[in-house]
């Protein structure tokens, strides 16, 4: 059974650092795995997707990598700001053939002016 | 503008009443899913449907009830039949061939 875990469940940084937010994930057949950002009470925004086929995925400060035989993907954040305070989920989708995702329990990001 | 809209965003129940949260998409989205939320728990799935008049129970499904009878419609009743029902509820769709999941703004409903 696929697990999806993020560590650490929380984050507080200075404004100006770059960081890295941690997804790992228990089974390696995955058809693609997504970040998502979510801001209190709201619901989730996709960031950015990445295929199995792929490394990595950039959208201007944010790039997610992928490697699969580790189960492991992570978010940079590049000259992190306060409005990047939020939590981040990711999500794995385990094949193709299936509408189902897995996601973990966030890491809930606070960045300090 | 183009999106998934949930109402009401936030909502009351007393023991024994059911309610039905109400999810409208008008990005033509084949598949559309529900999703529950607690704190410290990642987002688990109670219904998801491929197309309209087909649904499948997700992993926790007992207590609540969906249709699909329409492609722009995904309602979510929660029934007396689910214990714990205090939670914020989130509606999903995803385009055919596409993999991006689009959410609602959520729905937060507290039993009384």
């Amino acid at each position: 059974k696929q697990e999806v875990t993020q560590i650490p469940a929380a984050l507080s940084v200075p404004e100006g650092e770059n960081l890295v937010l941690n997804c790992s994930f228990t089974d390696s057949a995955i058809y693609n795995l997504q970040w998502f950002r979510q801001d209190p009470g709201k619901g989730l925004t996709s960031l950015l997707l990445i295929q199995s086929s792929q490394r990595e995925q950039t959208s201007g400060r944010l790039n997610a990598s992928l490697d699969k035989s580790s189960g492991r993907s992570t978010l940079y954040i590049a000259a992190s700001q306060p409005g990047d305070s939020a939590t981040y989920l990711c999500a794995v989708k385990t094949t193709s053939g299936t509408y189902k995702y897995i996601f973990g329990t966030g890491t809930r990001l606070k960045v300090l002016a | 503008d183009g999106g998934i809209t949930q109402s009401p965003k936030y909502l009351f129940r007393k023991e024994g009443q059911n309610v039905t949260l109400s999810c409208e998409q008008n990005l033509n989205h084949d598949a559309m899913y529900w999703y529950r939320q607690d704190p410290g728990q990642g987002l688990r799935l109670i219904y998801y449907s491929q197309i309209v008049n087909d649904f499948q129970k997700g992993d926790i499904a007992e207590g609540y009830s969906v249709s699909r009878e329409k492609k722009e419609s995904f309602p979510l009743t929660v029934t007396s039949a689910q214990k714990n029902p205090t939670a914020f509820y989130l509606c999903a769709g995803q385009a055919s061939g596409a993999n991006v999941l689009t959410f609602g703004a959520g729905s937060r409903l507290t039993v009384l």
